[in-house]
């Protein structure tokens, strides 16, 4: 266990629904990165964080797809609409300012599109 | 090309073999080389973490990076059921650059 918690672990939703995950970094960290993994894949970056302010976005996070982190410590990502190529691991990891060749990851939401 | 290449295996090995598991990469700019283990439904571990060229060992784990040739390794001793995984290799430019590219990972089975 990294200390970094993400909820649901598991989420089967239907082609069109929106759905939520969140994601609870390990305290002292201030960088917050979300990635998306699918199978045979390594994690491919969507995100990241530094406090509550979103530094960079992926061109994988298309308009359909948001992340917040309202206060700096916990984040969510939402993806509306959703469609079957949505269906992935999505991974969150947190780190230290400045040590972002030392993330932790937390275990992932997996995502099902039916 | 893909920005960091790996054979994705599998990888077969016996208990206590020593295991080499390689990436190759295409971006000069990157300084910071990071090996992760994945067990099947979990997130990724960090194991270690390397900047720039040169040798780093930790226990049974041995990473090594050869900028000229944009190659890095990763060697495991005596190797266990345990270590059984997928191995993602990782890189970055920077610290403060964070945009981590991570490779395909390979697949790794230890028989006892």
């Amino acid at each position: 266990d990294t200390g970094v918690s993400q909820d649901p672990r598991h989420k089967i939703t239907k082609r069109g629904q929106n759905v939520t995950f969140r994601c609870d970094p390990i305290s002292e960290h201030n960088r917050l990165y979300w990635y998306r993994q699918t199978l045979g894949q390594g994690p491919e970056f969507l995100t990241y964080f530094q406090n509550e302010a979103q530094l960079e976005k992926s061109r994988l996070l298309s308009d359909r797809f948001s992340a917040e982190r309202p206060k700096g410590s916990f984040s969510t990502l939402e993806i509306q609409r959703t469609e079957q190529g949505d269906s992935a691991m999505y991974l969150c990891a947190s780190s230290l300012r400045d040590r972002g060749d030392e993330q932790y990851f937390g275990p992932g939401t997996r995502l099902t599109v039916t | 090309q893909k920005e960091v290449e790996q054979d994705p295996g599998p990888l077969s090995v016996p208990e206590g073999a020593i295991v080499s598991l390689n990436c190759t990469y295409s971006n000069s700019a990157f300084q910071y080389f990071m090996w992760y283990r994945q067990y099947s439904r979990k997130g990724p571990e960090l194991l270690m973490y390397t900047y720039s060229s040169g040798n780093k060992e930790d226990g049974r784990f041995t990473a090594q990076v050869d900028k000229s040739s944009k190659y890095i390794s990763l060697f495991i001793r005596d190797s266990q059921p345990s270590d059984s995984a997928t191995y993602l290799c990782a890189m970055s430019e920077g610290t403060s650059y964070d945009k981590v590219i991570f490779g395909p990972g390979t697949s790794l089975s230890v028989i006892p």
